[in-house]
């Protein structure tokens, strides 16, 4: 059964920057055509999709975010990392990792399973 | 704004059938799969609907979806007051080097 598990600071001072980790269990991120992605949900907004990494180091970030973002993987540790640079309140959130799929015909997909718990992660002096 | 677009609400009774479209455009929906997930608050997400059409294992059968063109809809049968949730429509979306957009969020009511 593959488990994923967000790990951080929990509170992040604006300016900033945010640094997540997402431990994998039962899969390893260097192995298998999937999608180690990072998705979003503000207080009270519905959920955004910040990027991912595939296996072979390829990355994608949501356009909106991209200039702010890098997402790495450790295959020795099993776990992928998003760092968020100059962030603001607008940064508050749940965030969630999933593993995402990549379909060799279709390519990448909108397809997440399973989920992480999910860590709250606040913005604020 | 979201890139798919969804109501922000709808309801039902028991019993009844509801349905939840999404709306969307030639550089996502057309020519990717558009995926379903139900999102009950303090817990993540979950895969309702996978492939535009296909119930994961473990979705009762009274979920259902079609996409058709630049839009597809997500139809709940036989309402349950346990299927309150918000429910998200996503898709791959072309443009822009690709990236992944979701919809809106509509939050379903059972009365």
């Amino acid at each position: 059964q593959v488990q994923l598990q967000e790990s951080g600071p929990g509170l992040v001072k604006p300016a900033e920057t945010l640094a997540l980790i997402c431990s994998v269990s039962g899969d390893a991120v260097h192995r298998g055509d999937y999608a180690w992605t990072w998705i979003r949900q503000s207080p009270g907004e519905g959920l955004e999709w910040i990027g991912h990494i595939h296996h072979s180091g390829t990355v994608y970030y949501n356009p909106s975010l991209a200039s702010r973002l890098v997402i790495s993987s450790d295959a020795s540790r099993n776990q992928f990392s998003l760092r968020m640079t100059s962030v603001t309140a607008a940064d508050t959130a749940i965030y969630y990792c999933a593993r995402g799929h990549f379909d060799t015909v279709t390519g990448y997909s909108a397809w997440f399973d399973p989920w992480g718990q999910g860590i709250r992660i606040s913005v604020s002096s | 704004q979201s890139v798919l677009s969804q109501p922000p609400s709808v309801s039902g009774t028991p019993g009844q059938r509801v349905t939840i479209s999404c709306s969307g455009s030639s550089s996502n929906i057309v020519g990717n799969f558009l995926f379903w997930y139900q999102k009950v608050p303090g817990s993540a997400p979950k895969l309702l609907i996978s492939r535009n059409n296909q119930r994961p294992s473990g979705v009762p059968d009274r979920f259902s979806a079609s996409k058709s063109g630049t839009s597809g809809s997500l139809a709940i049968s036989r309402l349950r007051s346990e299927d309150e949730a918000d429910y998200y429509c996503a898709s791959w979306d072309d443009s822009l080097s690709g990236h992944v957009v979701f919809g809106g969020g509509t939050k379903l009511t059972v009365l």
